[in-house]
């Protein structure tokens, strides 16, 4: 079965600080995607990234990375710098694969971990 | 562009009265979901549908009904509301696209909903 774990439920950092937001991921396939997405206290959900199994580099975009290990089943998102907009949950979910290729986007979410930036 | 609508924004119902939670897209596209979100546990999936006339159950199907007559509409039918279906809820849409690196899952607003 596939099962995402967010084991950090709740984290609070002071502006400027860099955090770690930790994804351990499970799954029985060998082509899965995995996902970000930010609820900020407006309650939307805004996408962040998604990354195919096969491509293992690390992304960055602006203050936002991420680190994806295969060998440890792990997808995990970095802030640095955070800042007082940055406070929201954030959720790592996981897709399957389609028999043809891409996502069915079926996701399954983690518990999400909630970033409380203080100024 | 709206995107993804959803409406009501909120709904109070009492406990055996029936309702539908509705969703529309306007991106034409083929994929469609429903998610709750409840405290502690993060989205899950209640019913799919990969196009029109083509509906699936996720992980939590039981009490709501679904259905896919066009492309733009995805419904979803509580029948008989009970306090269990408290919950915030979501509609998704994607593209069918197998090839776009950085394909997004489009969400609507959500519909806060309570059963009393």
């Amino acid at each position: 079965a596939q099962k995402v774990t967010q084991a950090q439920t709740e984290i609070s950092v002071v502006e400027k600080e860099d955090v770690t937001l930790d994804c351990v991921y499970e799954t029985r396939d060998t082509t899965y995607y995995l996902f970000w997405y930010k609820q900020p206290p407006s309650g939307e959900l805004v996408f962040l990234i998604r990354r195919n199994s096969f491509d293992e580099q690390n992304e960055i975009s602006g203050r936002y990375s991420w680190n994806f290990q295969k060998s440890t089943s792990s997808f995990n998102f970095t802030i640095t710098a955070s800042q007082v907009v940055d406070s929201a949950v954030y959720f790592c979910a996981l897709s399957e694969a389609r028999d043809y290729g891409g996502a069915t986007n079926k996701l399954i979410f983690g518990t999400g971990t909630l970033l409380a930036v203080q100024p | 562009n709206a995107g993804v609508t959803q409406t009501p924004k909120f709904q109070v119902l009492k406990t055996g009265q029936s309702m539908t939670l509705q969703c529309a897209q306007d991106m034409n596209h083929e994929y469609m979901s429903w998610y709750r979100q409840d405290p502690g546990m993060g989205l899950r999936l209640i019913h799919y549908s990969v196009g029109a006339g083509i509906t699936d159950q996720g992980e939590v199907p039981n009490g709501y009904n679904v259905s896919r007559s066009t492309t733009e509409d995805f419904p979803l039918r509580l029948l008989s509301a009970a306090p269990s279906q408290t919950s915030v809820y979501f509609c998704a849409s994607s593209y069918s696209t197998d090839t776009a690196t950085n394909e997004k899952l489009f969400f609507g607003s959500g519909t806060q909903l309570s059963v009393l």
